[in-house]
């Protein structure tokens, strides 16, 4: 597609369900990110892939939290367990090339998850 | 953790007004992007500025860099309705690094 799709938009968990959020970036590229973005704040970095491999998965809350991009295309981030405070806008975002910045990152329009 | 601050938080203006919004950050950088996000959407790229670079232009859109003062703003001229909108600011790391931290943003409302 033209731009990073992202799926569910919308999704409503009860507490201790697990989900899984699913991200098509650009085809063709190289780097990966998945922010969260809690209400009235700006995203906060989770993880970060080139290709398939998972470089940077500092961000992540706990470990509850799983992502993976196993063919360096699609990935998926894994909330197990979920709580309500895991309630926020997961957002993906996708670049061209890989390592270094300087390069426009491209978002899609976020996973919409409520904890009830 | 926040790598920068956007200020005012809050920025109300009439259609055709100049907008300006100001971002802050603590550690040196190679790169700042600004982004503009509409309500429930994603977040879509406006403009990247280079440590190097004080200032650039794209349509409507000024923004400089003053990296003595760590901080960088963001001027919309003859502001639209359809610019009302969050505007965040994402610094990278001084090494680098792919890992673009934002800021809390501002949120624009422009009166018709």
């Amino acid at each position: 597609g033209a731009g990073v799709s992202q799926s569910p938009r919308y999704k409503v968990a009860k507490r201790g369900q697990d989900v899984a959020l699913r991200c098509d970036p650009i085809s063709g590229h190289v780097s990966l990110f998945w922010y969260q973005q809690a209400l009235g704040q700006g995203p906060e970095f989770l993880t970060y892939f080139q290709n398939e491999a998972q470089l940077d998965k500092s961000g992540l809350p706990s470990d509850r939290f799983f992502a993976e991009r196993p063919e360096g295309s699609v990935s998926t981030l894994k909330i197990q367990r979920t709580q309500q405070e895991d309630s926020a806008v997961y957002l993906c975002a996708s670049s061209p090339s890989g390592g270094g910045s300087g390069n426009t990152i491209y978002f899609g329009e976020g996973s919409w998850l409520t904890v009830v | 953790s926040q790598q920068g601050e956007e200020d005012p938080q809050a920025l109300s203006i009439q259609e055709g007004e100049n907008a300006t919004m100001n971002c802050s950050y603590k550690t040196s950088i190679n790169n700042l992007q600004w982004y503009r996000q509409n309500s429930g959407r994603g977040l879509v790229h406006l403009i990247l500025i280079r440590s190097n670079e004080r200032e650039k232009h794209s349509g409507r859109l000024r923004v400089t860099l003053d990296t003595s003062k760590k901080s960088s703003s963001l001027l919309i001229t003859a502001s639209r309705a359809a610019d009302t909108a969050s505007y965040f600011c994402a610094t990278d790391g001084y090494s680098g690094t792919y890992k673009y931290i934002f800021g809390t943003g501002t949120r624009l409302k422009v009166l018709a």
